[in-house]
Formats: structure tokens, sequence, C-alpha cells
């Protein structure tokens, strides 16, 4: 069966701190794959999704990028956090008409 | 643009009653839409899919149907349980490009009160 791993669950970083989320899929091949983030009381936004190695699709200009150097690895990195970069991060992956998200990053950015 | 609605305000109701949840969208006619439940702190996870040429969809206690006229989707949830507690979420597909990208609801909380 599918598994998806996110890591870390909880993370407290300063403003201007780098950024660093992994997200690895097992039992599937060439997954589609994307990070949404979730902002309290809002809906999941889409960040980035990717279909392949090395292809990737910015959803939202803003300060985070996105790499997927294997094709079950996608990385979600920032040079320097803003305040406004926290939320809850999920990672998900889908191979047609559903997703299966991870369970999720907490970051506050103080 | 493309909107996607969900009642944000919470739903509670008592244990065994029937459950029903309401998602709106406009400006877009979606090939398929999809309800999901999520716990506090976790993410989401998939329930039950329906296409735009079916009228409804079940999976044991729960039902969707999909009015396109409307443009709404329905989610019943019957005989509710305690544990059915949480933040369902409805999501569209924004394109039919292939590349499966989805707008979400912000969710409606279910309480089911024992």
């Amino acid at each position: 069966s599918q598994t998806i791993h996110q890591w870390p669950a909880t993370l407290v970083q300063p403003v201007g701190s780098p950024l660093s989320l992994e997200c690895t899929v097992e039992g599937t091949s060439n997954p589609n794959l994307y990070w949404y983030r979730q902002a309290a009381g809002r809906g999941l936004q889409l960040l980035f999704y990717s279909v392949g190695i090395g292809q990737i699709s910015s959803e939202v200009p803003q300060n985070l990028s996105a790499s997927r150097p294997q094709d079950r690895q996608f990385i979600l990195s920032s040079k320097k956090l803003l305040l406004s970069d926290s939320g809850f991060y999920l990672c998900a992956w889908g191979t047609g008409d559903t997703q299966y998200f991870g369970p999720g990053t907490r970051l506050t950015v103080l | 643009s493309q909107k996607i609605e969900q009642n944000s305000e919470a739903l509670n109701i008592q244990e065994g009653k029937t459950a029903t949840l309401t998602c709106n969208y406009t400006n877009y006619s979606p090939a398929y839409l999809q309800w999901y439940r999520q716990d506090p702190g976790r993410g989401p996870v998939f329930l039950l899919l329906i296409r735009e040429n079916e009228k409804e969809k079940r999976k044991e206690r729960l039902k969707v149907t999909f009015d396109t006229t409307l443009k709404q989707s329905l989610f019943h949830i019957t005989a509710s349980q305690p544990a059915d507690s949480a933040t369902y979420l409805c999501a569209l597909d924004r394109d039919t490009s292939g590349t499966y990208k989805y707008i979400f609801g912000t969710g409606t909380r279910l309480k089911v009160l024992a």
C-alpha cells in the first residue's frame, strides 16, 4: 500500500531563517506531488505541484520554492522566512483524480 | 474566478440524525467533485468522488449528490456518530488539462452530540 511521510511534524523558526520541509511517498511510481498551505480558518492553498522529476509548477508567487530530486521525494524550501509563512503545510500525492495527504508540518515563524 | 463555498458555521447535530453539508461553486463546470474529512492537526482524508454525469454516490453511511445545474453538492452522513465529528472539505478540479489541480473549500466543522 502507499504511504506518504512528512517531516518534521512541527517547526518553530525565526523570521529570516531558511526552511526545508521534506515529503516522501512509498508504494507508487511517478505520482503527481503537491504542496499545500492551510492558514488558520482558511482553505487549502495550492503552492506547488509536480508531474515528474525536476518538473515544478508554482501556483502562488512568494518566497518559497520546491524541488523534486527523486521520483518520490518533494522538498519545500525558503531562503528567508516571513511571518506570513506560518501555517500548516501539507504534502499530497495523486495518480489520478484523487489526492492522498501526508500528516502535515505545523510551521510557526516568530 | 472559480469559487467554492462551504458553510463556515459549525454544524451541531444529535447522534443518530442525518448530517447534511453543502458545497456551492461558481464560474466553473468541474468534471468531478471530491469530499474529504480533516481532523484537527491532521491531513485531509479522501472520502468520496462524484463525477459530473453522476447524480448520487454512496459509501456505507455516506451519500454525495451533485447538481450541475444548481452548481451544488450535498454531503450526507446518516446515523451520525460522535466519531464523525470533524471538518469536512469539498474540492473540485480546476481544469481539464490532466494536471489534477484542485480548489478546496474552507470546510464545515461538524459536531455530533452524544
